[in-house]
This record gives structure tokens, C-alpha cells and sequence, in this order.
């Protein structure tokens, strides 16, 4: 099972701000590795989204932001538009037992 | 255009093996480390296996340790995965994933190519 806790779910209108929680433990987010976060549309390979806990890959718009304090991380995004309706994940290592890298448990974004 | 394109996956019993391929293309293979990420049916992301450049770095999740081989052969420009023992828990479509930082890559590292899947069905 993932040791990232995510909402399930998160809804937003047209043109609104949303948050996405990414909740870790001393071993991963809290133990200093960076936090990365992907954007699933239906039927796709995920997209990277942002990566090293706040910085966009070339093309992603800048409605999307990421943040990082602590054991957790967030995932913003301003301006909702219907087109970022999709399963957001968080990603980092964990450092734990053998160590491997470690995916949140995803959220499901709706446009309303 | 950077390009990774996975083949191999199949219906199988439980018990048997199958071999994943992964063919990149567009960008210095040999300059980056790779990984296997599953995804069952209507769930989420789960790490599989990675591997550093030169093959001299490998690691694996606990749920495939012991079962599953990661391999790559860098004048070929391919990744391979070698499952053994297959079992239903399995099951998922299997994407391979270019790390994003030049070299042997780290425990920083985001994966920022991902190809399109090759699905595994592990049934009887």
C-alpha cells in the first residue's frame, strides 16, 4: 500500500483554485526527498507535472503549482479549466526498510 | 521526438513467466536510468523496479523482489523487465519510465517519459 495519503477526490468550478494534499512520513517527504506530481487524463500515461517539490517541466502552464512543508506537499491549481479533470499523483522516496520510490494514492480532480 | 514504446504483455497463468520490453528512441539512452511502473486496473501508480545507466544500480519494490529481473541493453537502446513466477496480484499495465536527471540518477529523481503500457493479465 502507498505511504503518500491523498484525497480520493477534489471538485472545483470553472475558474477556481484547488488543492491537492499529499501526506507523507519522516521517511520519505520529512526525511528531505523531493516531491513530484503527475497529471493522469483518462486512458493516458501519466504526465510529469511538476518536479523537485515545486518547479514546471517546459509547456506545463503555470496554473499549476507545488509547494512543500514538512512530512507533506500540495499540489495547487488556479484558474480550474474542464480540461484538468484527471487522477493527480505524488511521488517521492522512501527511505524505509529497503528503500524504493513511493507514489501518493492519487486524487481525482472534477471540473463542475 | 522522445519516444518509449513497451511490447510483450500477454495473458498468463499464474506461476509463468513473461518478459517486458521497452524501446526508447529521441533521446541519449544510455545517459539516463530507467524504471518499471505498474498500475492495476482502477488503481494507482506503484514503482516496480529502476536502473542506473551502466546497470551498476538496481533496485526493486518488496512486492517483486526475488520474482522480477531489470535488465537494459544499452546498444540496443531497450529496457527490459523479466517476470518469473507471476501471480494475480500482478496484473496491471506495465509502463516503462525515463528518469529526468542526466547520469546514474538519484532518490530526487522525477520520471519525466513515460511510454503508453504493455498490459499483463496473470489468470487461469
Amino acid at each position: 500500500q502507498s505511504v503518500l495519503t491523498q484525497p480520493p477526490s477534489v471538485s472545483g468550478a470553472p475558474g477556481q483554485r484547488v488543492t491537492i494534499s499529499c501526506t507523507g512520513s519522516s521517511s520519505n517527504i520529512g526525511a528531505g526527498y523531493d516531491v513530484h506530481w503527475y497529471q493522469q487524463l483518462p486512458g493516458t500515461a501519466p504526465k510529469l507535472l511538476i518536479y523537485g517539490n515545486s518547479n514546471r517541466p517546459s509547456g506545463v502552464p503555470d496554473r499549476f503549482s507545488g509547494s512543500k512543508s514538512g512530512t507533506s506537499a500540495s499540489l495547487a491549481i488556479t484558474g480550474l479549466q474542464a480540461e484538468d479533470e484527471a487522477d493527480y499523483y505524488c511521488q517521492s522516496y522512501d527511505s524505509s526498510l529497503s528503500g524504493c520510490y513511493v507514489f501518493g494514492t492519487g486524487t481525482k480532480v472534477t471540473v463542475l | 521526438e522522445v519516444q518509449l514504446v513497451e511490447s510483450g504483455g500477454g495473458l498468463v497463468q499464474p506461476g509463468r513467466s513473461l518478459r517486458l520490453s521497452c524501446a526508447a528512441s529521441g533521446f541519449t539512452f544510455d545517459d539516463y536510468a530507467m524504471h518499471w511502473v505498474r498500475q492495476a486496473p482502477g488503481k494507482g501508480l506503484e514503482w516496480v523496479s529502476g536502473i542506473s545507466w551502466n546497470s551498476g544500480s538496481i533496485g526493486y519494490a518488496d512486492s517483486v523482489k526475488g520474482r522480477f529481473t531489470i535488465s537494459r541493453d544499452n546498444a540496443k537502446n531497450s529496457l527490459y523487465l523479466q517476470m518469473n513466477s507471476l501471480r494475480a496480484e500482478d496484473t496491471a499495465l506495465y509502463y516503462c519510465a525515463k528518469d529526468q536527471a542526466y547520469g546514474s540518477g538519484s532518490r530526487n529523481d522525477a520520471f519525466d517519459i513515460w511510454g503508453q503500457g504493455t498490459m499483463v493479465t496473470v489468470s487461469s
